[in-house]
C-alpha cells in the first residue's frame, strides 16, 4: 500500500530557510501537496505539484520533486514566526480519490 | 470562496452514546472525506464519498458510518463511542482540479 514519511520535527531561526522533506513509495502518484496545520485549525493547502514537474515556485515556497528517489521537499524562505506550524505532504494517484498523508513535520521558528 | 463547515468544533460524549458529525460543503464538489488526526499518525482516512448515496471504506472505518443523503452534506456516525475514538476528526471536499479543502476540525473526546 501507499506510505508517506515525514521527520516530526524541525527547529529553525527566524530569517533562515526551512526545508521539509517527505518521502513516498507509491510509483503512480501523480499529484503531492502540501499542507498547514496551525494550532487548532484544519489544514491549509499551501501549494501541489504534478508528477511531470521537477520544481514550483510560489513567493516564498519552492516544492522540489525527486521522481527517481520518490522524494518530495519544501523550502520556506526568510522563514517568519508567522510560519511555525505543522506541515503535512501528502499524495495521490490520478484515478483514486483518496489522499494519503504523512506523519506531519512540526516547525517550530525561533527568534 | 472555498467553504468547508464543521458544525461542532468540540464535542464530549460518554461512551456508548450515538455522535454525529455534520460536514457541509458550498462548492458543488462530488467527493468529500473524513479523516481523524491523531498525534504522530497524521491523517487517516475513515470513509469517503464520491457521490450522492455513495461511500467507500477509508483505512479506518470500523467502528464508524456515514451518511450522504445530499450532495452537500457528509455526515460521520459512530454507532457506540468508545474512548479510543477521542481524536480530532477532519472533513474535506475535492475540486476537479484534485485540490482537496479542509474543515476547521471537530475535536471528539469519549469519555
Amino acid at each position: 500500500g501507499e506510505d508517506v514519511e515525514q521527520s516530526l520535527f524541525l527547529s529553525v531561526r527566524e530569517g533562515d530557510s526551512s526545508v521539509i522533506n517527505c518521502t513516498y513509495t507509491d510509483s503512480s502518484s501523480t499529484y503531492l501537496y502540501w499542507y498547514k496545520q496551525e494550532p487548532g485549525a484544519g489544514l491549509q493547502l499551501l501549494t501541489y505539484i504534478f508528477s511531470n514537474m521537477d520544481m514550483k515556485q510560489d513567493q516564498r515556497l519552492t516544492v522540489l520533486l525527486n521522481k527517481k528517489d520518490k522524494h518530495l521537499s519544501l523550502r520556506i524562505a526568510d522563514t517568519q514566526t508567522g510560519d511555525s506550524a505543522i506541515y503535512f505532504c501528502a499524495e495521490t494517484t490520478g484515478t483514486a480519490s483518496k489522499l494519503t498523508f504523512g506523519t506531519g513535520t512540526r516547525l517550530q521558528v525561533t527568534l | 470562496d472555498v467553504k468547508v463547515t464543521q458544525s461542532s468544533r468540540y464535542l464530549v460524549k460518554r461512551t456508548g452514546e450515538k455522535v454525529f458529525l455534520e460536514c457541509v460543503q458550498d462548492m458543488d464538489h462530488e467527493n468529500m472525506f473524513w479523516y481523524r488526526q491523531d498525534p504522530g499518525l497524521g491523517l487517516r482516512l475513515i470513509y469517503f464519498s464520491y457521490d450522492v448515496k455513495m461511500k467507500e471504506k477509508g483505512d479506518i472505518p470500523e467502528g464508524y458510518s456515514v451518511s450522504r443523503e445530499k450532495k452537500e452534506r457528509f455526515s460521520l456516525i459512530l454507532e457506540s463511542a468508545s474512548t479510543n475514538q477521542t481524536s480530532m476528526y477532519l472533513c474535506a471536499s475535492r475540486s476537479g482540479r484534485n485540490t482537496i479543502y479542509f474543515g476547521e476540525g471537530s475535536w471528539l473526546t469519549v469519555v
